[in-house]
């Protein structure tokens, strides 16, 4: 079956350090993974978009990686912040017609 | 802010009612989703209007119904409900007909079913 999961639910980690998130997926060959942040009660914002012919994506201290051979993304927020602190959703394209199919996110906190 | 709207923002019913959700996209995007948030369950995709048109479908249950006016606003009607039905509801928009765009999403609807 298909299946989008992300490393874990939670993840604590102390500000300053570089936060890693996992996006792993089954079963689907997306053209393209995207990833968003949601803080509490509020929808999910757009952060970046990487395509399966692109290893490596950068957007000022966020750094996205697209393996389609191990069916992973890597998500890094470098020099993390409190603000940060926020659950963060991989999407990827389901193929064909099929709409964005989003994981359940992994909620990350930042220590300060 | 996403330039996406939507109304209202909480809404507390009974069991069996009947309840309207309203979303206006961006200016110039010409597809709007649905999404249903549940704790347990995550972001589920519950359809897509695009330039007025029903697009795509996902796990909406029949008791619901959704459509898109001319001026492109959206409507998501949620009728017979049920406790489970308590969720937040997102709608977002897009530019063209390609359902794996990037999506702008609104504030939600916060929906308790009691």
């Amino acid at each position: 079956s298909q299946k989008i999961e992300q490393n874990s639910e939670a993840l604590n980690i102390q500000e300053g350090k570089t936060a890693t998130l996992t996006c792993n997926y089954t079963n689907y060959s997306p053209a393209y993974l995207q990833w968003y942040r949601q803080d509490p009660g509020r929808g999910p914002v757009f952060l970046l978009l990487i395509r399966e012919n692109e290893k490596e994506k950068r957007k000022e201290r966020l750094k996205v990686t697209f393996d389609t051979t191990l069916k992973q993304s890597l998500f890094h927020i470098t020099a993390s912040q409190p603000a940060d602190s926020a659950t963060y959703l991989c999407a990827l394209d389901g193929g064909g017609n099929t709409p964005l199919v989003f994981g359940k996110g992994t909620r990350l906190s930042v220590i300060a | 802010d996403s330039g996406v709207t939507q109304t209202p923002k909480h809404l507390i019913t009974a069991t069996g009612q009947r309840v309207t959700l309203r979303c206006s996209p961006r200016s110039g995007d010409l597809s709007v989703y649905w999404y249903q948030q549940s704790l347990d369950q995550g972001l589920q995709f519950l359809i897509q209007y695009y330039n007025g048109e029903e697009r795509a479908k996902g796990n909406i249950l029949e008791r619901f119904s959704a459509q898109q006016f001319p001026d492109l606003h959206s409507e998501l009607n949620l009728s017979s409900l049920e406790l489970g039905d308590s969720a937040l509801y997102f709608c977002a928009s897009s530019v063209g007909e390609v359902s794996q765009e990037t999506q702008y999403f609104g504030p939600g609807t916060r929906l308790l079913v009691l």
